[in-house]
């Protein structure tokens, strides 16, 4: 599975929009980009994913560039509970690809 | 989107004692589980792979003897810790994904803090 690389903090204001990058050179063309948080002590929250077409769903948007070498997670409008670890994550085609976590994004929300 | 559980949310034992973690799909039916072990200020660390009905797989460094995983139906895996040790503790996460809809998606567990005295 190709590997990722995502700044290891950043800091956002309450109702601005939030834009986390992902940089993922290595990816090939059946794999998938995946995007999970994680609040303190609980299990990764699925956010979104895509492969090659942007997505947007009730929580993101996720932004692939043309070359699919990298990618933006944007929150629209961050909230104080937004304030998470940000994993994103390139997954092998099923069965049997694994999501492998790298180090992720802190992102703090601040009033 | 669909939920995972896992039981219990924490477990304190004593060094030597073997520990049972459970991870159920409440609302769909999963061929494949994951499991997961996360040290504080750490990244999540795959430890196996659960297949229903086969054997599990593991990652490299893994001691399968040691983490017992169990996958006897499309809705429940089990990891047994055994011979727990203090260097055990950690927080295990699981997480499933299932034919249909949800295929394409792991969803995870809330985690299982385990305290090895």
């Amino acid at each position: 599975d190709a590997k990722t690389t995502q700044p290891p903090s950043m800091d956002c204001a309450e109702g601005r929009a939030a834009n986390l990058p992902c940089n993922h050179s290595t990816i090939s063309g059946n794999e998938y980009v995946y995007w999970y948080r994680q609040i303190h002590s609980q299990g990764p929250q699925y956010i979104i994913h895509g492969l090659k077409n942007n997505e947007t769903n009730e929580m993101a948007s996720l932004i692939i560039t043309e070359d699919r070498k990298s990618s933006t997670l944007i929150l629209p409008h961050a909230t104080l509970r937004d304030t998470a670890v940000y994993y994103c994550i390139v997954r092998g085609p099923l069965p049997g690809g694994k999501l492998i976590f790298g180090q992720g994004t802190e992102l703090s929300v601040k009033p | 989107g669909a939920v995972v559980s896992q039981h219990p949310s924490r477990v304190i034992c004593k060094s030597g004692t073997s520990v049972k973690i459970e991870c159920r799909s409440l609302d769909f039916q999963a061929t494949t589980m994951f499991w997961y072990r996360q040290f504080p200020k750490q990244s999540l660390m795959l430890m196996a792979t659960s297949n229903e009905g086969s054997k599990a797989t593991y990652e490299q460094g893994v001691e399968k003897d040691k983490f017992l995983i169990n996958h006897a139906s499309l809705t429940l895996s089990t990891l047994t810790v055994t011979s727990a040790h203090p260097e055990d503790s950690s927080f295990y996460i699981c997480s499933a994904g299932g034919p249909g809809p949800t295929s394409r998606t792991q969803y995870f567990g809330p985690g299982t803090r385990l305290t090895v005295l």
